[in-house]
């Protein structure tokens, strides 16, 4: 059975630092992870998806990395903004499951 | 490109009585999953459909949980009878292909159960 763990579980930094968010996964076997944000009281928004065969992805100023074989992935978020505020979720899909497997989330706070 | 559509947003009832909540995937996506998010916890599946097939539903409550997909698009998740312990946010997801490419999510069912 799959698990996920998020480190940390919070995080509050000044705006404008650089962010390392660590994911890690039991099971190697997957098809790809995905990172999502969650706003309070809202869904899951998807912010990048890596494929099994890729090490990493890139969007604006978030890059997420993944080492398959070590289950480790994690989210670089450059230049933070109080607007990054949010819970982030690394899933994996695959590992025994279809579906996504979640963590807990790590809960994101940028001051002004 | 229409997102994912929940309904209601929002649900409170009384333990024991019955709730149901409503999905409609983005158009094309043949695999559906229903999860439950409890505060402070992430998401944990309950049941997943390939077109109108429940592949996976290991960690559905059966006793009072049941879903369908009758026609292979929406999707209906009822509880009967609710427990206080019940209390989550229901969301909904799907994507193009079974197991590859991006899950997308709606923005969920919140139920209290008082």
């Amino acid at each position: 059975k799959q698990e996920v763990t998020q480190i940390p579980a919070a995080l509050s930094v000044p705006e404008g630092e650089n962010l390392v968010l660590n994911c890690s996964f039991t099971d190697s076997a997957i098809y790809n992870l995905q990172w999502f944000r969650q706003d309070p009281g809202k869904g899951l928004t998807s912010l990048l998806l890596i494929q099994s065969s890729q090490r990493e992805q890139t969007s604006g100023r978030l890059n997420a990395s993944l080492d398959k074989s070590s289950g480790r992935s994690t989210l670089y978020i450059a230049a933070s903004q109080p607007g990054d505020s949010a819970t982030y979720l690394c899933a994996p899909s695959g590992g025994g499951a279809d579906g996504l497997t979640f963590g807990k989330g790590t809960h994101l706070i940028i001051q002004p | 490109e229409a997102g994912v559509a929940q309904s209601p947003r929002y649900k409170i009832i009384e333990k024991r009585q019955s709730v149901a909540f409503w999905c409609n995937p983005i158009s094309g996506h043949a695999t559906l999953y229903w999860y439950q998010q409890i505060l402070g916890q992430g998401p944990k599946l309950l049941i997943q459909f390939q077109n109108n097939g429940v592949v996976d539903d290991s960690q559905l409550p059966k006793d009072r949980f049941s879903a369908e997909r009758l026609k292979g698009v929406d999707s209906t998740l009822k509880i009967q009878p609710a427990k206080l312990e019940d209390s989550a946010v229901y969301l909904c997801a799907s994507r193009l292909v079974r197991g590859l490419g991006e899950l997308f999510f709606g923005e969920g069912s919140r139920l209290t159960v008082l």
